[in-house]
């Protein structure tokens, strides 16, 4: 069955740097999203990305957060100068045309620890 | 907004036994609603889904839900709990119409379910 894969499956960064977070979704899907949990909370949604742009972004997703889909099957989500705050469970998803309606496939997601 | 309700942090089930996790939902309009499971260290994976249609949804692993509008429930369920069920499960809604609230999914905080042998 196809899966969505994230790397790396574990990083630690110094708060104030940069860390970017790779994704490759399904290959023949045309949504993708990240979603982020912090310890003990809800999964929420940060931002949609189609058709090269983005589609839709919560509050969460200010200006320190970006995203890419730099070739035909990367997915990155770049925070520019992290905080402490940003220590968390990334997901990163894809969906098939329909946008979500057939379904949102996660991938094992990347756990943060901004020191 | 849309939001979604796990009243329960914690459900405990003994295997063979049936087990309900209760859901319930606010968005405008028609709702497109779905159930996650997470287990330790891994993703959130699909269990099933309601589009439209049989208010029974069938799905993965012998799971299934009931959608009742007049509630604004979806709660999940299982005839016959294993302990291999103990996992965290997430309830998600997705409104239908843009405007009426936000294409994207919103979670539940989560509902840990434990399967005692």
């Amino acid at each position: 069955e196809p899966e969505v894969t994230q790397t790396p499956s574990h990083q630690v960064t110094q708060m104030g740097q940069e860390v970017i977070l790779r994704c490759v979704p399904i290959s023949n899907h045309l949504y993708f999203y990240w979603y982020r949990q912090i310890l003990g909370q809800k999964v929420e949604f940060l931002v949609s990305f189609y058709n090269n742009e983005i589609s839709e972004k919560s509050e969460i997703f200010d200006d320190q957060f970006s995203v890419e889909r730099p070739d035909g099957s990367n997915f990155t989500l770049k925070i520019r100068s992290t905080k402490l705050e940003d220590s968390a469970m990334y997901f990163c998803a894809s969906s098939p045309p329909g946008q979500g309606v057939y379904g949102y496939t996660f991938g094992s997601g990347t756990r943060l620890t901004v020191v | 907004a849309q939001s979604v309700a796990q009243p329960e942090d914690q459900v405990n089930v003994a295997e063979g036994n049936p087990l309900t996790v209760k859901c319930t939902y606010s968005v405008s309009g028609n709702p497109y609603l779905f159930w996650y499971v997470q287990y330790p260290n891994r993703g959130l994976q699909f269990l099933l889904k309601y589009i439209t249609g049989d208010n029974l949804v069938k799905g993965s692993y012998g799971f299934e839900a009931e959608f009742n509008k007049s509630q604004t429930s979806f709660h999940l369920k299982k005839p016959s709990a294993l302990v291999s069920d103990s996992a965290l499960y997430f309830c998600a809604v997705r409104a239908t119409v843009r405007g009426a609230g936000s294409y994207q999914l919103t979670f539940g905080k989560g509902t840990k379910l434990s399967v005692i042998p």
